[in-house]
């Protein structure tokens, strides 16, 4: 167990809708990451906040959003969801990525989105 | 640009035997390199980490070296087991802001009976 928490689990839905994944990250750390794993694209980074703020932002697409809030979980919303997005989403955690030196960043679950 | 390779796709080998898995970076200001193994529908579990400022870094059957100059870095398994078999992914953190990383493409090790 990693200490991140990421629901649902699963999540089917159809075209043109729009789910909000959750994401509570480790007890203790500050900064939350993003990620995509689809079977031809590998795992991409989407966007990473710190501490409430948006602090860096991969390739992610403008129907895509995300937010970190104070009790520092983060949603990342998807909207008009397109057969492509279906994929696993990686949410992970780290303590505070500028102090110190690069600190290791830690994996949910993840969350398999299914667009039929 | 931000870009990580990494050989083979594929690995296959007798358990017993030793593994390899080589990664390559673009940006030589890169300062950390963590690896990552993903066994089949599981979260990518770290492994083994390594930062610019060390060239070799082992635990247990499991060492990284690093060699800055020519920006690659790889995974050592020794002894390998069956419980070895999985995905392996290396990454790297580029500068510019923020703690992102930069996957590669990933490395299936099969390791046989």
């Amino acid at each position: 167990d990693s200490g991140v928490t990421q629901t649902p689990k699963h999540l089917i839905t159809a075209t043109g809708q729009r789910v909000t994944l959750r994401c509570s990250p480790r007890s203790g750390d500050l900064s939350v990451y993003w990620y995509q794993q689809s079977l031809d694209q590998g795992l991409q980074f989407l966007i990473q906040y710190y501490n409430g703020e948006e602090r860096a932002k991969g390739n992610i697409l403008e129907r895509f959003s995300a937010q970190q809030f104070p009790d520092l979980h983060s949603e990342l919303n998807l909207s008009s969801l397109e057969l492509g997005d279906s994929a696993l989403y990686f949410c992970a955690s780290s303590v505070d990525p500028e102090q110190g030196g690069n600190q290791p960043q830690h994996f949910g679950d993840g969350t398999r989105l299914s667009i039929l | 640009g931000e870009n990580v390779e990494q050989h083979p796709s594929t690995l296959s080998v007798q358990e017993g035997d030793s593994a390899v898995i080589k990664c390559t970076y673009s940006d030589s200001a890169s300062n950390y390199f963590p690896w990552y193994k993903q066994e089949l529908g599981k979260r990518p579990q770290l492994i083994i980490d390594i930062r610019s400022n060390v060239g070799e870094k082992k635990d247990q059957r499991i060492a990284v070296t690093l060699n800055k100059t020519a920006k690659h870095f790889s995974l050592h398994i020794t002894e390998t087991q069956p419980e070895d078999s999985a995905v392996y992914f290396c990454a790297a953190r580029f500068t510019g802001g923020g703690n992102k990383l930069t996957f590669g493409t990933g490395t299936q090790l099969k390791v046989e009976l």
